[in-house]
C-alpha cells in the first residue's frame, strides 16, 4: 500500500516561533489533508490541498503533487498549537494517514 | 456549520461483547466511512460505504465487523464479539467526494 512519512516526529517550540512539518508519500494520490488532532482526540480539518499553496490565518501549506510531498508552516505558533498533526493521502476515495507531528508549544 | 455527530463518546464492554457505534453524518454527504486509532498510533482506515454497499474495506475488517445505514441519517459500526485489541478511537468522516470530515469519536475500551 501507500507510504505516508511525516518528519519530525517530535518539535518542541517556543510560543511565538515558526515551524515546517512535511509530509513525503510513496505514490501519486488523489488528494491531500492535513489535520490537528487536538489534546480531547478530535481530528480538525486544516486544508485539502492537492497542489499549490493554501493560507489560513498563521497556516498555510504547499503540496507539490509531482515530488510526492506536501508542507505545512505554522508561524507566530500559540500554546493551543499543540498537538498531533496529521497528514492524510487520498486514494481512491479513501485516506491513508501518516504517523504524525507531534508539536509541543511552551510559553 | 454542519459537523459529523458520533455517539456515544465513550464506551466500555467486556471481552466477548457485541458494541454498536452510532454516527450521524453531514445531511448532504454521499461517502461514509470508518476509521480508528490505538492509543498513540496512526489513524487506521476500515471500510467506506456508499449507495446503502460496502465500497472499500481494508484488512482490519474482519467477519467481526459489519456497517449499516438502517435510515437516512444514521451509520452504525458492529463488533460482534469484542476483543481487547479493539480497543481503540472509532473516528466516523463523510464526504461529498474528496474532503473527509470527521466526528470527535467513540473512545472503545475492551476489559
Amino acid at each position: 500500500g501507500i507510504q505516508v512519512e511525516q518528519s519530525p516526529p517530535d518539535l518542541i517550540l517556543q510560543e511565538g516561533a515558526n515551524s515546517t512539518l512535511r509530509c513525503n508519500f510513496s505514490d501519486s494520490v488523489n488528494n491531500l489533508q492535513w489535520f490537528h488532532q487536538n489534546p480531547w482526540g478530535q481530528l480538525i480539518n486544516l486544508f485539502y490541498i492537492p497542489s499549490g499553496t493554501k493560507q489560513n490565518g498563521r497556516l498555510s501549506a504547499t503540496t507539490v503533487a509531482t515530488e510526492r510531498y506536501s508542507l505545512l508552516y505554522i508561524s507566530s505558533s500559540q500554546t493551543t498549537d499543540s498537538g498531533v498533526y496529521f497528514c492524510a493521502v487520498l486514494r481512491a476515495n479513501n485516506l491513508f494517514f501518516g504517523t504524525g507531528t507531534r508539536l509541543t508549544v511552551i510559553p | 456549520e454542519p459537523e459529523v455527530t458520533q455517539t456515544p463518546s465513550h464506551q466500555v464492554t467486556q471481552m466477548g461483547q457485541e458494541v454498536i457505534l452510532r454516527c450521524v453524518p453531514i445531511s448532504n454527504h454521499l461517502y461514509f466511512y470508518w476509521y480508528r486509532q490505538i492509543l498513540g498510533q496512526k489513524v487506521e482506515f476500515l471500510v467506506s460505504f456508499y449507495n446503502n454497499e460496502i465500497s472499500e474495506k481494508s484488512e482490519i475488517f474482519d467477519d467481526q465487523f459489519s456497517v449499516e445505514r438502517p435510515d437516512g441519517s444514521n451509520f452504525t459500526l458492529k463488533i460482534r464479539s469484542t476483543k481487547l485489541e479493539d480497543s481503540a478511537m472509532y473516528f466516523c468522516a463523510s464526504s461529498v467526494f474528496g474532503e473527509q470530515f470527521f466526528g470527535p469519536g467513540t473512545r472503545l475500551t475492551v476489559l
